[in-house]
C-alpha cells in the first residue's frame, strides 16, 4: 500500500510557484522520499528525491520537515507544460533485493491555468 | 541522453490472443522494472529483473511471464489475453550499484478486443 498521501488536485497560476504538498507520516528512517510526474498516459518522468536535506535541482526543490514527516516538491515557475499528475513516493534507501519497486498513490493532478 | 525504449508504442490484440512487449534499458543499467497502468488507474508494479534474475514480483497474473536477456533487454510475454489486459505497460530502469532511481520508458499501449 501507498505510504503517502497527497491533495488529489490543485489549480497553480502560470509564472507562480507551485507548492506540492506530500504526507508520510510512518516513514522510516532509511526511505527516500522520490517525485515523479506523469504527463497525460507519458511515462512517469523521475523529478527528485531526498532522505533529509532539501534538495534542489534543474526541475525542482523538495522541502522535508526536520521530522520527515512530509514534504513539499516546489516548482518555482510553473508553465502550462508542467500541467501533470504529481507522485510522492516513498522507497527504501538501501534497496533490499526483492523490494525495489515503486508503490504509486494517487498522485495530485496540478493544472497550471494561463 | 539514451532513454528507455520500448517496443511496440502500440498493439492491437484479440481476446485469447497472445503479445510480447520488449524493453530496451538506459545502457549500463542492469535492472529493469515492468508496471500496468490501467485506464483512469495509477501505475502498478508488475515484475523486476536484476542480471537477469527475478527479484522481486507484484500483482502479475500467471498468464504473464517476462524475462530479462544477457543484453539486459527485457520481454513480457502475455497469453490468452482479456479485455482487462487493455493497459498502458511502462518499462523501467535502474543502475542498481549506488544510484537506485528508476527511469521510466513512453511504455506501450495494448488495446485487446
Amino acid at each position: 500500500d501507498a505510504k503517502t498521501t497527497q491533495p488529489t488536485s490543485m489549480d497553480c497560476a502560470e509564472g507562480r510557484a507551485a507548492n506540492l504538498p506530500c504526507n508520510h507520516s510512518t516513514i522510516s528512517g532509511n526511505e527516500y522520499v522520490y517525485w515523479y510526474r506523469q504527463i497525460h498516459s507519458q511515462g512517469p518522468q523521475y523529478i527528485i528525491h531526498g532522505l533529509k536535506n532539501n534538495e534542489t535541482n534543474e526541475m525542482a526543490s523538495l522541502i522535508i520537515t526536520e521530522d520527515r514527516k512530509s514534504s513539499t516538491l516546489i516548482l518555482p515557475h510553473a508553465t502550462l507544460r508542467d500541467t501533470a499528475v504529481y507522485y510522492c513516493i516513498v522507497r527504501e534507501a538501501l534497496s533490499n533485493f526483492g523490494n525495489e519497486k515503486l508503490t504509486f498513490g494517487t498522485g495530485t493532478r496540478l493544472t497550471i491555468i494561463p | 541522453a539514451a532513454g528507455v525504449i520500448q517496443s511496440p508504442r502500440h498493439l492491437i490484440k484479440e481476446k485469447r490472443e497472445t503479445a510480447t512487449l520488449k524493453c530496451y534499458p538506459i545502457p549500463r543499467h542492469d535492472t529493469v522494472y515492468w508496471y500496468q497502468q490501467g485506464p483512469g488507474q495509477d501505475p502498478q508494479f508488475l515484475i523486476s529483473f536484476y542480471e537477469k534474475m527475478q527479484s522481486d514480483k507484484g500483482s502479475i497474473p500467471d498468464r504473464f511471464s517476462a524475462q530479462q536477456f544477457s543484453d539486459y533487454h527485457s520481454e513480457l510475454n502475455m497469453s490468452s489475453l482479456e479485455l482487462g489486459d487493455s493497459a498502458l505497460y511502462f518499462c523501467a530502469s535502474s543502475l542498481r550499484a549506488g544510484v537506485d532511481t528508476q527511469y521510466f520508458g513512453p511504455g506501450t499501449r495494448l488495446t485487446v478486443l
